[in-house]
């Protein structure tokens, strides 16, 4: 069974750089069958999508975020990670890492959605 | 890129049903069969509840269920049951590689 376990620090310092990792296990990071992303929850608050990314590298971003994003994949690590520059008490939230299938997935997977999650991983921001 | 619009709350006794609305706009809900439910539990991880706007995952019971006109997309559950309580959340793909989520709908079980 296919598993995402988020980590990385749970305290930054403003106008630092947020780092996260998601590591996946029982399952490669390198199927063709899948984008690998990044979504956010405030305390309280919504759902918010960051930005995915492909095995190759392809990426895309939430556009209110790009500017401070970078999301990249190690495929020997079968891990993804996220940079989120320059953070401030905003940007307070669980980070979530999931598993989005392309349309094409095959069984066992849900096209088109974020069909496998991480438990999440709480990310504070304050000096 | 602005989150799909959901009431703040929905309510209704064990054994009725309810109908959880996700409004977007023709750049996302209106353009793409592409909308996803999820439900989420205090503390937890969201789980997948419905996909491609109408599809359910295995072992998601068929009390739920989805539909989409227009720009809104619509979340029914029935025969509501004490442990459906929890946080509902739409999500669209929005164009361009993007992904936009609502602002949440909680579910209260009376």
């Amino acid at each position: 069974q296919l598993q995402l376990q988020e980590s990385g620090p749970g305290l930054v310092k403003p106008s630092e750089t947020l780092s996260l990792t998601c590591t996946v296990s029982g399952g490669s990071i390198s199927s063709s069958s899948y984008y690998w992303g990044w979504i956010r929850q405030p305390p309280g608050k919504g759902l918010e999508w960051i930005g995915s990314i492909y095995y190759i590298g392809s990426t895309y971003y939430n556009p209110s975020l790009k500017s401070r994003v970078t999301i990249s994949v190690d495929t020997s690590k079968n891990q993804f990670s996220l940079k989120m520059s320059s953070v401030t008490a905003a940007d307070t939230a669980v980070y979530y890492c999931a598993r989005r299938p392309l349309a094409d997935c095959g069984g066992d997977c849900y096209q088109d959605a974020f069909d496998i999650w991480g438990q999440g991983t709480m990310v504070t921001v304050s000096s | 890129q602005s989150a799909l619009t959901q009431p703040a709350s929905v309510s209704g006794s064990p054994g009725q049903s309810i109908t959880i609305s996700c409004t977007g706009t023709s750049s996302d809900v209106g353009s793409y069969n592409l909308v996803s439910w999820y439900q989420q539990h205090p503390g937890k991880a969201p789980k997948l509840m419905i996909y491609e706007g109408t599809k359910r995952p295995s072992g998601v019971s068929n009390r739920f269920s989805g539909s989409r006109s227009g720009n809104t997309a619509s979340l029914t559950i029935s025969g509501l049951q004490a442990e459906d309580e929890a946080d509902y959340y739409c999500c669209s793909y929005a164009g361009s590689g993007t992904w936009v989520f609502g602002g949440g709908t909680k579910l209260t079980v009376l």
